[in-house]
């Protein structure tokens, strides 16, 4: 059982816009920063958002991030086939003193 | 360019021990906290372990605390994660990653391509 909640699978169609929720507490995401990761099928992860809506170079502004309370979204517009991948959140727990990530949500490109 | 290269990964028994091996190349080592997150077979990640730059201020998951050591030997640019006590469900593949600039354990902006443990007898 995952600290940080997330919907188990998501889909949309090429072009259209899909969101990724990530739901934690006051002890986590509610008094941290939230990062996002996209782990394509075989390979490490990598990093899409940090600090709750900024891209690393390399990042398309295809992908957004926003935190609202305990609560955070990551936003993907202009889908493609090569975002069909797993995307994990991921913060600092100030009670557990440590990180965690969520459960991760598999999104599909129909 | 970032390199990361994890090592000494393999198959072990239940009760045994391994040593990870993280070789890092390609910025300042000792500048950057370092972390140590893995993946069970066909599930997500989980966060293992992290330490700073010097190697002070080590972090571990309350599944690992007790029976994993996380440290450092900045000297030769590697990350270690000694692993004791071993259980079947540490069986997983274990990437370390690179803590960005921000210093926020959380922000990992470089991955090795991870080492396969596995605990079984």
């Amino acid at each position: 059982q995952s600290v940080l909640t997330q919907p188990p699978s998501v889909s949309a169609a090429p072009g259209q816009k899909v969101t990724i929720s990530c739901s934690g507490s006051s002890s986590n995401i509610g008094n941290n920063y939230v990062s996002w990761y996209q782990q394509l099928p075989g390979t490490a992860p990598k990093l899409l958002i940090y600090e709750n809506n900024k891209r690393p170079s390399g990042i398309p502004d295809r992908f957004s991030g926003s935190k609202s309370g305990t609560s955070a979204t990551l936003g993907i517009t202009g889908l493609q086939t090569g975002d069909e991948a797993d995307y994990y959140c991921a913060t600092w727990d100030s009670s557990l003193s440590a990180v965690v990530f969520g459960g991760g949500t598999k999104l599909t490109v129909l | 360019e970032v390199q990361l290269l994890e090592s000494g990964g393999g198959l072990v028994q239940p009760g045994g021990s391994l040593r990870l091996s993280c070789a890092a190349s390609g910025f300042t080592f000792s500048n950057y906290a370092m972390n140590w997150v893995r993946q069970a077979p066909g599930k997500g990640l989980e966060w293992v372990s992290g330490t700073g730059g010097s190697g002070a201020g080590t972090h571990y998951a309350d599944s690992v605390k007790g029976r994993f050591t996380i440290s450092r030997d900045n000297s030769k640019n590697t990350l270690y994660l000694q692993m004791n006590s071993l259980r079947a469900e540490d069986t997983a593949v274990y990437y370390c990653a690179k803590v960005a600039n921000s210093g926020y354990y959380e922000v990992l902006d470089y991955w090795g391509q991870g080492t396969l443990v596995t605990v079984s007898s």
